[in-house]
């Protein structure tokens, strides 16, 4: 079954980097996953698709501080010189047979 | 630029019917797209509800797909949901989202605002 798995939460302080981990289930190491960002009071927005070799493709006007990266069946999503705006929740997600999976979101907190 | 609208009432009796719609504006829902609905209960996190093509193809969360069903309206360019029978558990924010469908996983690439809907009498 496909399941992706999230830490609850994560917390750094303002204007440093911080990692958030997404893991694949056993045996679908190699799917791509998306990362999304929901602020509160707003709708969730894409952030970027990494694919199992790291690399990753970003949506419109993300900007540079926010990158992704790949490890087995992790994917990462880094934030670096954090802001106050980065304060969300992160939702990795991916697709298989059909279904539509979310992992269950880390809650970032800037210090 | 693409946008996403959802709108529909705000409140929905217990065992009525759901009903929500999306209006796209910078892509067609008849281009090469899945398009669905993802909601959001208080304090929960994100649950995959549907998503379709235009060419008919429809994919149902198992938990909900007794409940549910979409329908497009190409010429106005939107695309609804209707979830009946609701309980109080149904109570989220309903966002309406578009899914890449030319590369494998099929990932969701933009979202809407969303809307909040209550299920109380």
């Amino acid at each position: 079954q496909l399941v992706l798995t999230q830490s609850p939460s994560a917390s750094a302080s303002l204007g440093a980097s911080v990692k958030l981990t997404c893991t694949l289930s056993s045996g679908h190491s190699t799917y791509a996953i998306a990362w999304h960002q929901k602020q509160p009071e707003k709708g969730p927005r894409y952030l970027m698709k990494v694919n199992k070799d790291g690399s990753h493709t970003k949506g419109d006007g993300i900007p540079d501080r926010f990158s992704g990266s790949s490890s087995g069946a992790e994917r990462y999503l880094t934030i670096s010189s954090l802001q106050s705006e980065d304060e969300a929740d992160y939702y990795c997600q991916t697709w298989g047979a059909g279904i539509v999976v979310f992992g269950g979101g880390t809650q970032l907190t800037v210090l | 630029q693409l946008q996403l609208q959802e709108s529909g009432p705000g409140l929905v009796k217990p065992s009525e019917t759901l009903s929500l719609t999306c209006t796209v504006s910078g892509d067609s829902v008849s281009s090469s797209y899945f398009w669905g609905w993802i909601r959001q209960s208080p304090g929960k996190g994100l649950e995959w509800i549907v998503y379709f093509h235009h060419t008919g193809s429809t994919y149902a969360s198992p938990s909900l797909k007794s409940r549910v069903s979409i329908s497009v309206d190409k010429t106005k360019n939107q695309f609804s949901l209707n979830l009946k029978s609701v309980t109080a558990a149904d109570t989220a924010v309903y966002y309406c989202a578009r899914l890449v469908s030319n590369t494998w996983p099929y990932l969701i690439n933009h979202w809407g605002q969303g809307t909040l809907v209550t299920v109380s009498s």
